[in-house]
């Protein structure tokens, strides 16, 4: 199947600074990529639609000033936490899918923890 | 709330014994689909059914949809310790573009 990197796979960051978390499609283009929150033994939770080109699309309830996204070209969308604070600290993961194909491939996933 | 409702929510058998999930969704959906993930890991895609599709299989997978009560169930045969995992249900529209609703899953464990 196709694969999508997912960068850092850890990181422990202050609060008040910003991490960035990279999401890469290695075999395929990916117009759409997702990105998904995870707490310990929860469901994961959709926070928003990463679109190439063009400003990501917000589920209700994620602030978008804290949680940005940029989808730069066809094979990189990169998330942003900024000013993190410790209850952002969780489990992010991201998804791609080949265009016209049903299914998604998600990335190895980032455990933020904010200190 | 986004999330389907997933049960059991926890579900602890011995090795060789059949481990049924059960996944209700709320809205009406082009495809659902079963995943694993393993403690604090990324998921695995197990098997993708149609909204006009009924049952599917793959080895030792079987999923069942039932679109008139919106829900779907995952059996795995002869269970393996290596099986031990939370298993999620996750819910397509049309037009969704993959953009996936998961249900809040069902943690397997697998006993020798």
């Amino acid at each position: 199947g196709a694969v999508v990197s997912q960068h850092p796979s850890r990181v422990i960051c202050k609060s008040g600074t910003s991490v960035k978390i990279e999401c890469r499609s290695l075999d395929f283009q990916a117009t759409t990529m997702f990105w998904y929150r995870q707490f310990p033994k929860k469901s994961l939770m959709l926070m928003a639609t990463s679109n190439e080109g063009s400003k990501a699309t917000y589920e209700q309830g994620v602030e978008k000033d804290k949680f940005l996204i940029n989808h730069a070209s066809l094979t990189l969308s990169t998330l942003t936490v900024t000013s993190a604070h410790p209850e952002d600290s969780s489990f992010y993961i991201c998804s791609a899918s080949i265009q016209g194909t049903n299914e998604a491939f998600f990335g190895q996933g980032t455990r933020l923890t904010v200190v | 709330s986004q999330q389907g409702e997933e049960d059991p929510q926890a579900l602890s058998i011995q090795e060789g014994e059949n481990a049924t999930m059960n996944c209700s969704y709320k809205t009406s959906i082009n495809n659902l689909q079963w995943y694993r993930q393993n403690s604090g890991r990324g998921l695995v895609h197990l098997i993708l059914i149609r909204s006009n599709e009924r049952e599917k299989h793959s080895g030792r997978l079987r999923v069942t949809l039932d679109t008139s009560k919106k829900s779907s169930s995952l059996l795995i045969t002869a269970s393996r310790a290596a099986d031990t995992a939370s298993y999620f249900c996750a819910t397509a529209r049309s037009g969704g573009y993959n953009k996936l609703i998961f249900g809040a899953g069902t943690r397997l464990a697998v006993h020798p």
